[in-house]
């Protein structure tokens, strides 16, 4: 089965300050890993992802975030907070369907909170 | 354009009740879902239809009742509600392609029970 730790499950950070929220996961299959946001009150939408090739994957809202095998880490970073990045971010995990029926395992989330 | 749609955002009601909570997805995927988002907001994963069969059905009570009338639609039916119904509930949907797959979620419903 999968399994995915957020390490970290709050970041206070400065606007304009980096940031990195941490993702580990653990799988005996390979594995797709996921970002996704969420905004208060509202519903889940796909930040980014990794299914092959290029192990740094970016979205158009300036964060990224790399996948590391040998390390099973997927850690997401960004440059440079907006205030508006305040929200809380999920990593997710899923394997080939034949061994997972396409489950999501999702991290307990890190709230993001940026500061003026 | 909303792709995956829930009604209702906002759902309370009383112990005991029987509610429904309706799923529609225009994105032409074969396969949708139900997750439920605790007060810790941890997520995890209900039921799951491909081309209106269950094939994920998790450590759910029988009270809920998942029913796929189409591929398009996936709706959750709670009978006899308690207070520990009480959550933000998710559908997704998405498209198997080959072996991988991106789900795409809906907005939520928030139930309350009271």
């Amino acid at each position: 089965a999968q399994s995915v730790t957020q390490l970290d499950s709050q970041v206070p950070v400065f606007e304009e300050a980096p940031v990195e929220l941490r993702c580990n996961y653990s799988s005996s299959v390979s594995v797709y890993l996921f970002w996704y946001v969420q905004y208060p009150n509202q519903g889940l939408q796909l930040l980014l992802k990794y299914l092959s090739g290029s192990t740094l994957v970016e979205s158009i809202n300036g964060f990224e975030a790399e996948f590391n095998k040998s390390q099973t880490s997927f850690h997401l970073r960004k440059p440079s907070v907006h205030i508006s990045d305040t929200a809380e971010y999920f990593c997710a995990v899923s394997a080939d369907r034949g061994s997972t029926l396409g489950r999501l395992y999702f991290g307990r989330g890190t709230q993001l909170t940026v500061w003026p | 354009d909303t792709a995956v749609s829930q009604t209702p955002k906002y759902l309370v009601t009383q112990m005991g009740n029987d509610k429904s909570i309706k799923c529609e997805q225009n994105l032409g995927h074969d396969t949708m879902y139900w997750y439920k988002q605790d007060s810790k907001k941890f997520l995890k994963i209900m039921f799951s239809y491909n081309n209106k069969e269950l094939i994920i059905n998790e450590t759910v009570p029988n009270r809920f009742s998942p029913k796929s009338p189409d591929k398009a639609h996936l709706n959750l039916h709670i009978n006899s509600l308690e207070l520990g119904d009480s959550a933000v509930y998710f559908c997704a949907s998405s498209q198997f392609t080959g072996s991988q797959e991106t789900q795409y979620f809906g907005p939520g419903t928030r139930l309350l029970v009271l």
